[in-house]
């Protein structure tokens, strides 16, 4: 199984500065169509999980343009150009290339 | 407005038998794979089965392969989890999801879940 591995563990953030949150994962998630099969997740309290970020750098629809996501292969970031008060719960990568599908173990976000 | 409302999550002793149901509405049911997702008290995601638009192709992790059997119904629009020989570590949060595409496996879509403890 692709396992991930999130960094950091625990991110406090102050309402207006950027934020970066990294993912690995252990085999690559490049595919031969030049996708990359990495996704965002954010989970705030009491919620459901909802879609960030998909194939590694696309919004989901209705994501605010502060949320992008980069890398490719292995490597991946997250980052918030400006964290808001709203930004707040735990956000998880997936790999969406391989089954069983693997998340990262969760980088929860608090406002400092 | 695309909706997915789980049911059928309760107390049940180890070794008994659930099913869960998802009713999804919204979208067109038949044109989208769908997907079970868990989260046990405090932790993390884990990805537990997803079954074609028709149902005819199924893939499980293998924690629960044997045990789970997921199904879907495009004509009442619903997807179900039946779940037997349950353990207290299937205690959780079950979300059914909808699979954004057919490239990929991110899923778009999370209801709200339904929760599931196995205790005696």
């Amino acid at each position: 199984d692709v396992v991930m591995t999130q960094s950091p563990l625990s991110l406090p953030v102050t309402p207006g500065e950027p934020a970066s949150i990294s993912c690995r994962s252990s085999q690559s998630l490049l595919y031969s169509n030049g996708n990359n099969y990495l996704d965002w997740y954010l989970q705030k309290p009491g919620q459901s999980p909802q879609l960030l970020i998909y194939m590694g750098s696309n919004r989901a629809s209705g994501v605010p343009d502060r949320f992008s996501g980069s890398g490719s292969g292995t490597d991946f970031t997250l980052k918030i150009s400006r964290v808001e008060a709203e930004d707040v719960g735990v956000y998880y990568c997936m790999q969406a290339l391989h089954i069983p599908l693997t998340f990262g173990g969760g980088t929860k976000v608090e406002i400092k | 407005e695309v909706q997915l409302v789980e049911s059928g999550g309760e107390l049940v002793q180890p070794g008994g038998s659930l099913r869960l149901s998802c009713a999804a509405s919204g979208f067109t049911f038949s044109n989208y794979w769908m997907t079970w997702v868990r989260q046990a008290p405090g932790k993390g995601l884990e990805w537990l089965a997803s079954i074609k638009k028709d149902g005819s192709d199924k893939y499980y992790v293998d924690s629960v392969k044997g045990r789970f059997t997921i199904s879907k119904d495009n004509a009442k629009n619903s997807v179900y989890l039946q779940m037997s020989n349950l353990r207290a570590e299937d205690t959780a949060v079950y979300y059914c999801a909808r699979r954004l595409g057919d490239s990929g496996w991110s899923v778009d879509y999370w209801g709200q879940g339904t929760l599931v403890t196995v205790s005696s």
